[in-house]
Parts: C-alpha cells; sequence; structure tokens
C-alpha cells in the first residue's frame, strides 16, 4: 500500500478543469517536494511537474501544480481527449528512506 | 538524442537471480543520480531503487532490500540491478529513470522503454 493517497479516478468534459489531490503525511509532503507523472496506456511515465509547481519545457501550461502542508495538487485546465491517462504523484519519505509514488488516478475525458 | 535502454528482463524460477542492465547515451551519465521504478501491469508504480552519480550512495524500498542490488559501470555508461532471492511478486516491467537535471535527484525526467521480468515455477 503506498503511503500517498489519490482518488482513483477523475473525469471531466473537453474544456473543463480537473484536480486531483495527493494525500502524504510530514515525513513525505509535508517535508519534501512533491512530483507528478503522467502515464499514457502502454507507455512509460513521463514527469509533468517537479518541485510542487515546476512545469519541465514542452508541459502544457494547462498542468499545475500546488502543495499545502501534507497534501498536494494537481489540475488539469481545458481538459483534452489527450489527457485521458494515469496521473501518480510522488514525494521522497524520509521516514521510509525512499521514494514513493500516489496510488495513481485515472483521468477520462468524458 | 538522450535515451535509455533495459535489458535483462526475462522469465526466471522464484528463488532464483536476474540481473538488469540499464544503458544510457545522449548525456553525461556519470553525472546523474539514477533509478530503477517496478510496475505490475495494470497496477501503480513502484519505486524500486536509486544510486548517486558516483555509486558510492544506494537507497532501497523496503520490499527488496536486502534481496537487490543496484550498481553502475560509469565508464560504461550503463546502470545496473542485480535482483537475487527473486519473488512471484517482484514479477513486473521494470524502468530504468534519470532526474530532469543532476541537482534534482528525484523529479525523473527520462524514462527507458521498461523490461518485463516474471518469475514463476
Amino acid at each position: 500500500q503506498s503511503v500517498l493517497t489519490q482518488p482513483p479516478s477523475a473525469s471531466g468534459t473537453p474544456g473543463q478543469r480537473v484536480t486531483i489531490s495527493c494525500s502524504g503525511s510530514s515525513s513525505n509532503i509535508g517535508s519534501n517536494n512533491v512530483y507528478w507523472y503522467q502515464q499514457l496506456p502502454g507507455t512509460a511515465p513521463e514527469l509533468l511537474i517537479y518541485k510542487n509547481n515546476q512545469r519541465p519545457s514542452g508541459v502544457p501550461d494547462r498542468f499545475s501544480g500546488s502543495k499545502s502542508g501534507t497534501s498536494g495538487s494537481l489540475a488539469i485546465s481545458g481538459l483534452r481527449s489527450e489527457d485521458e491517462a494515469d496521473y501518480y504523484c510522488a514525494a521522497w519519505d524520509d521516514s521510509l528512506g525512499g521514494y514513493v509514488f500516489g496510488t495513481g488516478t485515472k483521468v477520462t475525458v468524458l | 538524442e538522450v535515451q535509455l535502454v533495459e535489458s535483462g528482463g526475462g522469465l526466471v524460477q522464484p528463488g532464483g537471480s536476474l540481473r538488469l542492465s540499464c544503458a544510457a547515451s545522449g548525456f553525461t551519465f556519470s553525472s546523474y543520480w539514477m533509478h530503477w521504478v517496478r510496475q505490475v501491469p495494470g497496477k501503480g508504480l513502484l519505486w524500486v531503487s536509486r544510486i548517486n552519480s558516483d555509486g558510492s550512495n544506494t537507497d532501497y524500498a523496503d520490499s527488496v532490500k536486502g534481496r537487490f542490488t543496484i550498481s553502475r559501470d560509469n565508464d560504461k555508461n550503463t546502470l545496473y540491478l542485480q535482483m537475487n532471492s527473486l519473488r512471484a511478486d517482484d514479477t513486473a516491467v521494470y524502468y530504468c529513470a534519470r532526474p530532469k537535471e543532476p541537482a534534482l535527484r528525484n523529479a525523473m525526467d527520462v524514462w527507458g522503454q521498461g523490461t518485463t521480468v516474471t518469475v514463476s515455477s
């Protein structure tokens, strides 16, 4: 079981805004950066957000990240069909001495 | 082109061993931390291990600690994962991954295509 909890699914119609939460604890999100990854079906994950709210070059500004206390959040605005994928949060956990991924959220574009 | 190519996966019996390799190209391999991440098909991502740029510092997930060993050969631009005492629940696709920048050790920005490990009798 992951120590980072995400909702199993989220959905929206094209153009809508979808938000995914990532709940952790003081030993991971509370004291370290949050990362977000997108995984399209049959492909390797892709880094979407690093250091809580930074976007790598090439990632559309429709994707934004934030962190508050022991929780992180990923927002997708202007939802598009190509955003249909699995999304994972991640953080270093000081108690475990390891990197932990969230449980994953499947985003469906209706 | 920055590229990571994993190899070494296959079918192995419970209790057996396997060594995965990850060949890096297109960047200064010796400057980066490197990671292994695995995924059971249809399931979530699980971080396995990481190693610092010169190989002097390693970390492992509790589920593989004492059984798996991460290492690297910077002269050969290759990352390794030695897996011993394999169990059925080690069955997964194994990815190697590189951070976005040398200083961002945990922002995995470049991923290989994955190699499949199946542990079964």
